[in-house]
């Protein structure tokens, strides 16, 4: 069983717009959520946190927001850049620093 | 990328042979990982250490094994590869054991079983 779902593979957005990348959990112990970024032939980068006691953090362009109550976390990404396009990994921690991973969202982001 | 290096970078091996990957930091954390990713699955824990000797299992481990006889290098170890575990594997590593000290990834190894 997933405990940690990204149901869009792929999102394609215009240059300038907001990206928006969606992930829903399962197991309400989670304590941190994490987005992580890959490029092709790299490891993931780790790019925002939120800890379950809140419900937005902001780190420049990109928001994560967190909806307890839904079990559903979103990234988002303003102005969208084509740099950005890359795989995007959401995940949860579960205990000792273990994280559980989404399956992962292409986003292509067009000039 | 955090000190990390994995070697090697690609392996092409035949099913039935033992193969070990090589995760090595500089950055003296206590914690390493061992993930695979796969196409639909994300990344999954193999197989993670909390120091020297100290070693648990994640939720992929069958047919895997680790060891980590120094802070610094943490191996692992096919003991006799199947296609199934043709994948991208990936080393991590963190400070702490926490939601909160987030994890560093090496660039990944790239294993084909055939």
């Amino acid at each position: 069983d997933q405990q940690v779902k990204q149901n869009s593979p792929s999102l394609s957005v215009q240059e300038g717009r907001i990206s928006i990348l969606n992930c829903d959990y399962t197991n309400s112990m989670f304590d941190y959520f994490l987005w992580y970024k890959k490029y092709p032939a790299e490891g993931p980068t780790f790019l925002i946190s939120i800890s379950s006691i809140k419900d937005k953090n902001e780190d420049g362009r990109f928001t994560v927001f967190l909806n307890k109550s839904a079990k559903h976390l979103s990234l988002h990404i303003v102005p969208s850049q084509p740099g950005d396009s890359a795989v995007y990994f959401c995940a949860a921690n579960s205990q000792g620093g273990k994280l559980i991973f989404g399956q992962g969202t292409e986003l292509s982001v067009k000039p | 990328d955090a000190g990390i290096t994995q070697s090697p970078r690609h392996k092409v091996t035949e099913t039935g042979t033992p193969v070990t990957l090589r995760c090595h930091q500089t950055e003296n954390h206590r914690y390493m990982y061992w993930y695979r990713q796969d196409p639909g699955h994300g990344l999954r824990l193999i197989h993670y250490s909390y120091g020297v000797k100290d070693t648990d299992k994640g939720e992929v481990s069958d047919g895997y094994s680790v060891s980590r006889s120094k802070t610094e290098d943490f191996l692992l170890t096919l003991e006799s590869a199947t296609s199934s575990q043709t994948s991208v594997y990936f080393c991590a590593i963190s400070e702490e054991a926490r939601g909160n000290s987030p994890l560093h990834f090496g660039n990944g190894t790239r294993l084909t079983v055939t």
